[in-house]
């Protein structure tokens, strides 16, 4: 069981845009930052989105990050098929006092 | 480009203690900017963060595993290191060792290493 919260799974058709939700708590998504990595399959994570909505260098501007009271959007517009992958939200948590991952949302592109 | 390698024993024996090195390249783990650590993902499940390291020593440690975990930083060989004890088929999972960065405002894990499988089995 994850502390933060996001739907298993997500699809859509190359074209589309399509939106995974991540809901946390007070402790750590309503007072930290999120941030949020795409895994590849068989390769490691990788950053996607930090402090909510900012991108790293290199990661295309398809991609988006949004925060709101205790739950955090990552929206990918244009999808691609190299998009296929894993997506995970996480954040600090101030009660744990340490990081907490969502459960993880494995993304298709049909 | 900073880079992370994990390396040590891929097959541990339950009861007995995982010991993992992560080595960083092309960057000084003394950078007061990082902390380093530790993620484990088991097979076909989501990612679990073990603890972190600062270069001056202090750490964090998931509560959930914090009785069994010691992770260690040598800055003379610019690596750190994580140790579990008693281990058993529940710590079977490839390991990540990360680079954090911007801790006190825009936290993030900024650098993975590829990662290393470690079975618990006799």
């Amino acid at each position: 069981q994850s502390v933060l919260t996001q739907p298993p799974s997500a699809s859509g058709t190359p074209g589309q845009r399509v939106t995974i939700s991540c809901s946390g708590s007070s402790s750590n998504i309503g007072t930290n930052t999120v941030s949020w990595y795409q895994q590849l399959p068989g390769t490691a994570p990788k950053l996607l989105i930090y402090t909510n909505n900012q991108r790293p260098s290199g990661v295309p501007d398809r991609f988006s990050g949004s925060k709101s009271g205790t739950s955090a959007s990552l929206a990918i517009s244009g999808l691609q098929s190299e998009d296929e992958a894993d997506y995970y939200c996480a954040a600090w948590d101030d009660s744990l006092n340490g990081w907490v991952f969502g459960g993880g949302t494995r993304l298709t592109v049909l | 480009q900073l880079q992370l390698q994990e390396s040590g024993p891929g097959l541990v024996k339950p009861s007995e203690t995982l010991s993992l090195t992560c080595t960083v390249s092309d960057g000084s783990i003394t950078n007061s900017t990082y902390y380093w650590g530790w993620i484990r993902q088991p097979p076909g499940k989501g990612l679990e963060w073990i603890g972190s390291i600062y270069y001056s020593g202090a750490t964090y440690y998931n509560p959930s595993l914090k009785n069994r975990v010691t992770i260690s930083i040598d800055t003379s060989k610019n690596h750190f290191s994580l140790r579990l004890s008693s281990v058993t088929a529940a710590d079977t999972a490839l390991y990540f060792c990360v680079r954090e960065a911007g801790v006190t405002i825009h936290p993030r894990m900024d650098v993975w290493g590829k990662g290393t499988t470690v079975t618990v089995s006799s």
